[in-house]
């Protein structure tokens, strides 16, 4: 079965660091893309970013770029999203997906349970 | 880069159909995809490509494009159809570089 399994909720403060992790199992992790879309409470989905872990290429949405570092190990089948500081703005879910084969219209066809970050002082 | 719009809300009688409206100008050349979302889940796939559902998902969804217009559209809606529906298109930007519509919350009545 092919799965992606997100890392457990997070409550941070403001200004401190956090790397959440996305573990795919069940099929060739290297060879699809992996994307971060966030969920901010009572909101829409937005797309964060996305990693092709066989060679690390990465791409960012202009409203992300610089906020936050996508990286992904093959050696483990696992991407990350981290932050170096966060602040209240960053209190969301947050969600790692597949990018599917079908090059027709890039279909995020398997997506993590989602990961809940609570930035609070 | 581009946007896409929805409209935020639309309600279908039980058992009729309804159509939810995705507008963007990289609709002109990118295909939408589409998926349900249900309160405290993951979002999930319905509707790719042309007109291509993932397996396990009832035929009652189809998809269509005309010009800068994608349409979802969900024929004999059930209850358990009742959810958030987002559509996905490439950016303008091209390769790997996406953007979300706003959502249409659908409820079934």
């Amino acid at each position: 079965e092919v799965q992606l399994v997100q890392s457990g909720a997070e409550v941070k403060k403001p200004g401190e660091s956090l790397k959440i992790s996305c573990r795919a199992s069940g099929y060739s992790f290297s060879t699809h893309w992996i994307a971060w879309v966030r969920q901010v409470p009572g909101k829409g989905l937005e797309w964060m970013g996305i990693i092709f872990p066989g060679d690390s290429d990465t791409r960012y949405s202009p409203s992300f770029q610089g906020q936050v570092t996508i990286s992904a190990d093959h050696s483990v089948s696992t991407a990350y999203l981290q932050w170096s500081s966060l602040t209240a703005s960053d209190t969301a879910v947050f969600y790692c997906a597949r990018l599917g084969d079908e090059a027709d219209s890039d279909p995020f066809d398997v997506w993590g349970q989602g990961t809940l970050v609570s930035v609070s002082s | 880069s581009s946007e896409l719009t929805q409209d935020p809300a639309v309600s279908v009688a039980l058992g009729q159909t309804v159509r939810i409206t995705c507008q963007g100008d990289s609709l002109r050349i990118y295909y939408a995809s589409w998926y349900q979302q249900k309160p405290g889940q993951a979002p999930q796939l319905v509707v790719y490509a042309k007109n291509k559902r993932p397996s396990g998902i009832p035929d009652r969804f189809s998809g269509s494009n005309s010009g800068n217009t994608a349409s979802l559209t969900i024929t004999g809606a059930q209850a358990e159809d009742e959810a958030d529906y987002y559509c996905k298109s490439r950016d303008s930007n091209g390769n790997h570089n996406y953007v979300f519509g706003p959502g249409t919350k659908v409820t079934v009545l």
